[in-house]
C-alpha cells in the first residue's frame, strides 16, 4: 500500500530535550515536506526537499532541522524543543513532474507536547 | 506573497442540507488550487483539483470552479452526510513551484 508513514504517532516530552520524528514514504517519490497544524493558523510548511540532499525552508523553520539523506526517508529534528513547538505535525510527500510537487500525499500526523 | 482565506467555521448542518464552504485566494500568475480533507484523527488527503480557470473539480459529491475574476474556489455539496464530517482545507499552488499554501481549514459537522 502507498502510504507516508511518520513515528511516533504521539509524544510528551521536556523542554529541551532533542527528539527525532522520522517520516518514511513507499513510492518512490522525490518531493517531502512537512507541516505543523495549529488551530486557527492551517497548515504551515516547516521544511521541504526537492530530492536526495536538497532541503530548503518553508514559512516556519525556526527551531527545525531537517535531512534527505535516502530518498524515502525526511526526518525532523527538534533539537532543543520548546512549549511553542506543541503542535500536530504531517508529513508529505509528492513526485515531482514538470511544473513542481504534484498531490501531496499525507501521513497519519504526530501530535507533539512540550512541557 | 500568496494566500488563501476561507469561510471561518465551524459549520453544522443536518444531513441533505446543501453546503457551501468559500475560499479567495491571492497569488501572482495562474496558480492550481485544490481542496483537502482531513477526516477525525486522520492525514490530509486530496479531494478534488483544478488547474485552470473555469476548471471544475469534482469528486464524492463535491464541486469547486475555479473563478480566476473572483480568484475563488468555493466548495459546494448538495446534500451532504454524517460521514462528511471534517476539516475541509483550501490550498493553492504556484504554477511553477512546488510549495502549497493553505487557508485556515474549515470544520463541518453533519448531524442525523
Amino acid at each position: 500500500e502507498a502510504q507516508v508513514t511518520q513515528n511516533p504517532r504521539y509524544l510528551i516530552t521536556v523542554t529541551g530535550k532533542k527528539l527525532t520524528v522520522t517520516c518514511s514514504q513507499n513510492m518512490n517519490h522525490e518531493y517531502m515536506s512537512w507541516y505543523r497544524q495549529d488551530p486557527g493558523l492551517g497548515l504551515r510548511q516547516i521544511y521541504y526537499s526537492m530530492n536526495v540532499e536538497v532541503t530548503d525552508k518553508g514559512d516556519v523553520p525556526e527551531g527545525y532541522k531537517v535531512s534527505r539523506k535516502e530518498k524515502r526517508n525526511f526526518p525532523l529534528i527538534l533539537e532543543s524543543p520548546s512549549p511553542n513547538q506543541t503542535s500536530l505535525y504531517f508529513c508529505a510527500s509528492a513526485w515531482r513532474g514538470v511544473f513542481g510537487a504534484n498531490v501531496l500525499t499525507f501521513g497519519a500526523g504526530s501530535r507533539l507536547t512540550v512541557l | 506573497g500568496n494566500s488563501v482565506t476561507q469561510m471561518e467555521g465551524p459549520v453544522t448542518l443536518s444531513e441533505e442540507a446543501f453546503l457551501t464552504i468559500n475560499c479567495t485566494y491571492t497569488a501572482t500568475g495562474y496558480p492550481s488550487l485544490f481542496w483537502y480533507v482531513q477526516y477525525p484523527g486522520e492525514g490530509l488527503q486530496l479531494l478534488l483539483k483544478a488547474t485552470k480557470a473555469d476548471d471544475k473539480g469534482s469528486n464524492k459529491g463535491f464541486e469547486a470552479t475555479y473563478r480566476k475574476e473572483t480568484t475563488s474556489f468555493h466548495l459546494e455539496k448538495g446534500s451532504v452526510q454524517v460521514s462528511d464530517s471534517a476539516v475541509y482545507f483550501c490550498a493553492l499552488k504556484e504554477t511553477s513551484g512546488s510549495r502549497l499554501t493553505f487557508g485556515e481549514g474549515t470544520q463541518l459537522t453533519v448531524n442525523p
